[in-house]
């Protein structure tokens, strides 16, 4: 079973600031890929960044970093320069092709809520 | 259309009656998922389309959950005799599914809020 964990219910960042929203995660597939995204208050889920299991390189996209410690099972989002339109809630993601699924078959954490402040 | 297209974005309906919501993916789009949002259960997976292939429906809750795909495209999740506890927010998403996992980010509707009184 996969299992993710966000424990951070709410985060605060002033804007054009650095903030990091933590995840981390369990699962015994070898091969399985680490998605966030982030939900504004319209509702629609809307793909942040992608980190492989097996890629060497920590995921970048923008503003959006993706700190993916293997060992430590956590796979950290990092976001730059904070803008007032980063508020929202945030839901770390992971898939897999176990048993011949789909790596878009997610299993979500909780989510963190991020409020930038001007 | 340009995304992910679902409707009714609302729907309120009385314990006991039958709903259907109705999803129409990107076009293009092979995978097509449904998702719960609910306050309690965070987001939930329910089934999942790929082509031709039979749909994975691990993750529907009860046999009053049932899910079709006509044609390859448009797909709609049926809600038999709802109940209070099937009030959510139900997403529905679509990816190319191509073999590599990069391929298979979602692209999510805005959901319908359904409402069981």
């Amino acid at each position: 079973a996969q299992k993710i964990t966000q424990t951070q219910p709410g985060m605060f960042v002033q804007e054009k600031e650095a903030v990091t929203l933590d995840c981390t995660y369990d699962t015994s597939d070898p091969s399985y890929g680490l998605f966030w995204y982030k939900q504004p208050s319209s509702g629609e889920m809307i793909f942040l960044i992608y980190q492989g299991s097996y890629d060497q390189q920590n995921a970048t996209e923008g503003r959006y970093s993706l700190n993916f410690q293997k060992a430590r099972k956590s796979a950290n989002l990092v976001i730059s320069a904070s803008q007032l339109g980063d508020s929202a809630m945030y839901f770390c993601a992971m898939g897999s092709n176990a048993g011949g699924t789909s790596y878009g078959k997610l299993t979500f954490g909780q989510g963190t809520i991020l409020t930038v402040h001007p | 259309g340009a995304g992910v297209s679902q409707s009714p974005s609302n729907k309120v309906t009385e314990k006991g009656k039958d709903v259907e919501l109705r999803c129409d993916p990107i076009s293009g789009h092979t995978a097509l998922y449904w998702y719960r949002q609910s306050l309690g259960q965070g987001l939930e997976f329910l089934i999942y389309f790929q082509g031709n292939s039979a749909p994975d429906k691990s993750g529907l809750p009860s046999d009053r959950f049932s899910a079709e795909r006509t044609g390859g495209s448009v797909s709609t999740l049926t809600i038999q005799r709802t109940q209070q506890e099937d009030s959510a927010v139900y997403l529905c998403a679509s990816s190319l599914h191509s073999t590599g996992p990069a391929n298979e980010k979602l692209f999510f509707g805005s959901g319908t809020q359904l409402s069981v009184l």
